[in-house]
């Protein structure tokens, strides 16, 4: 069974350009998620999708930043425009019947 | 205000030797708990976890402690192994509305395990 699957995994941008992320989550699995990995930190949530409806978008940015799951699959956070305290790991997970989640890889973004 | 809280920012165990990593919470409402490991350039593994009606889960090498009147929870691993030195994250869970459910994380225990 394929992971969740992210791209890119690594991006360089500059303050106030605008970036975004996708993700591909297990198959079948209808829940996803988006977090936010600072140096040093725990993963946090940033939005939840069940299907292609948001479940939970409280600790999402949303002057800067939005998220979508069209089709209730794959999934796209962007960021516009990005400030340097957005530099981060941005982690997407998904999960199925079960409490457990299953991340993937991570896109590791640097604002310069 | 951190609902999860890992303590020991780092951990080293010499190969073979029991490693203890703890994990304390705040908020009662939770009824899940998870350990993630993470290496490097890589997502988090999730690798087990206990229902907050049990007391102990065992998965091979590894066991979960929950102690609910302490809101404290454990996680050993026995014998320690070199390809165990990663970040563990303690995770906890609570309902999130449709069924689905949503983790709080904290912020990881890095465990060291010499040769």
């Amino acid at each position: 069974e394929a992971g969740v699957a992210q791209s890119p995994r690594y991006k360089i941008i500059e303050k106030r350009q605008s970036v975004a992320f996708w993700c591909n989550p297990i198959s079948g699995h209808a829940t996803l998620y988006w977090y936010q990995q600072i140096l040093g930190q725990g993963p946090k949530l940033l939005i939840q999708f069940q299907n292609n409806g948001v479940v939970d978008d409280s600790q999402l940015p949303k002057d800067r930043f939005s998220a979508e799951r069209l089709k209730g699959v794959d999934s796209t956070l962007k960021i516009q425009p990005a400030k340097l305290e957005d530099s981060a790991v941005y982690l997407c997970a998904s999960s199925g019947t079960g409490i457990e989640q299953y991340f993937g890889p991570g896109t590791r973004l640097t604002v310069t | 205000d951190q609902q999860v809280k890992q303590n020991s920012p780092s951990l080293s165990v010499q190969e073979g030797r029991i490693s203890i990593l703890n994990c304390d919470y705040t908020n009662s409402m939770f009824d899940y708990f998870l350990w993630y490991k993470k290496y490097p350039a890589e997502g988090p593994t999730f690798l087990i976890s206990i229902s907050s009606i049990k007391d102990k889960n065992e998965d091979g090498r590894f066991t979960v402690f929950l102690n609910k009147s302490a809101k404290h929870l454990s996680l050993h691993i026995v014998p320690s192994q070199p390809g165990d030195s990663a970040v563990y994250f303690c995770a906890a869970s609570a309902a999130s509305g449709a069924g689905s459910y949503q983790l709080t994380f904290g912020k990881g225990t890095k465990l060291s395990v010499i040769p």
